[in-house]
């Protein structure tokens, strides 16, 4: 399995309240995404970054931000939950452009 | 944008049947990869098998294999011999390099596999 490790594992918040979700990989791959889950939606794309410091939007990414300060970490935040943003979030890695993606196990994060 | 489409929200098999699980795909590029993911109840995806666009033959592992018709924009999963770990949600991907490398998923089929 690939080592990608994401944290916390379950999270439950409050509306309003600042979030910050953790990708942290040990492959030295390029590549990290952070995608949601969701029912009927399958997995849709947040933000991913193809380098240190090089992020850019999904399709999703409104009410989000990313930050990439090392190669092996990638941060998801949530600047102020909504209870739109209950899901589950899945970090994925990927060697090159072209290599499959490899996911972590998800965080399933609630906001009351 | 790319839209990718699975017909069927769930399906059931008998154990050591064999069942198809459907997928359309929407796309004006020629160059492009497709995958099967597989998501058991333990919510980890796993990669079941991928597909190259420029290849015409289809892709095979073990009990799994696709038909991939390019023309359709067709790509289904056939899974032989179905096994009770078979049992998962099923997601078709399309992955394109001019739409910012996003792999685009299907809304998942359930697969139920019944002894």
């Amino acid at each position: 399995d690939a080592g990608i490790t994401q944290s916390p594992r379950h999270k439950v918040t409050e509306t309003g309240t600042p979030v910050t979700l953790r990708c942290h990989q040990t492959e030295n791959h390029r590549y990290m995404y952070w995608y949601r889950q969701d029912p009927g939606h399958g997995l849709r794309l947040i933000h991913y970054s193809y380098g240190v410091k090089d992020t850019d939007k999904g399709e999703v990414s409104d009410g989000y931000s990313v930050s990439r300060s090392k190669t092996e970490d990638f941060l998801l935040t949530l600047e102020s939950a909504t209870s739109s943003q209950t899901s589950v979030y899945f970090c994925a890695i990927s060697e090159f452009d072209r290599s499959p993606l490899h996911f972590g196990n998800g965080t399933r994060l609630t906001v009351t | 944008a790319q839209t990718v489409t699975q017909s069927q929200p769930e399906m059931s098999v008998q154990e050591a049947e064999t069942v198809t699980l459907s997928c359309t795909y929407d796309t004006s590029e020629s160059d492009y990869y497709l995958f099967w993911y597989k998501q058991p109840p333990s919510r980890q995806m796993i990669l079941v098998i991928r597909q190259e666009a420029y290849k015409q033959q289809n892709a095979t592992e073990n009990r799994f294999s696709v038909n991939f018709q390019k023309a359709a924009k067709s790509f289904s999963l056939k899974i032989s011999d179905s096994q009770l770990g078979d049992a998962a949600m099923y997601f078709c991907a399309y992955r394109n390099w001019n739409a910012g490398n996003m792999l685009t998923f299907g809304g998942g089929t359930r697969l139920m596999v019944k002894p």
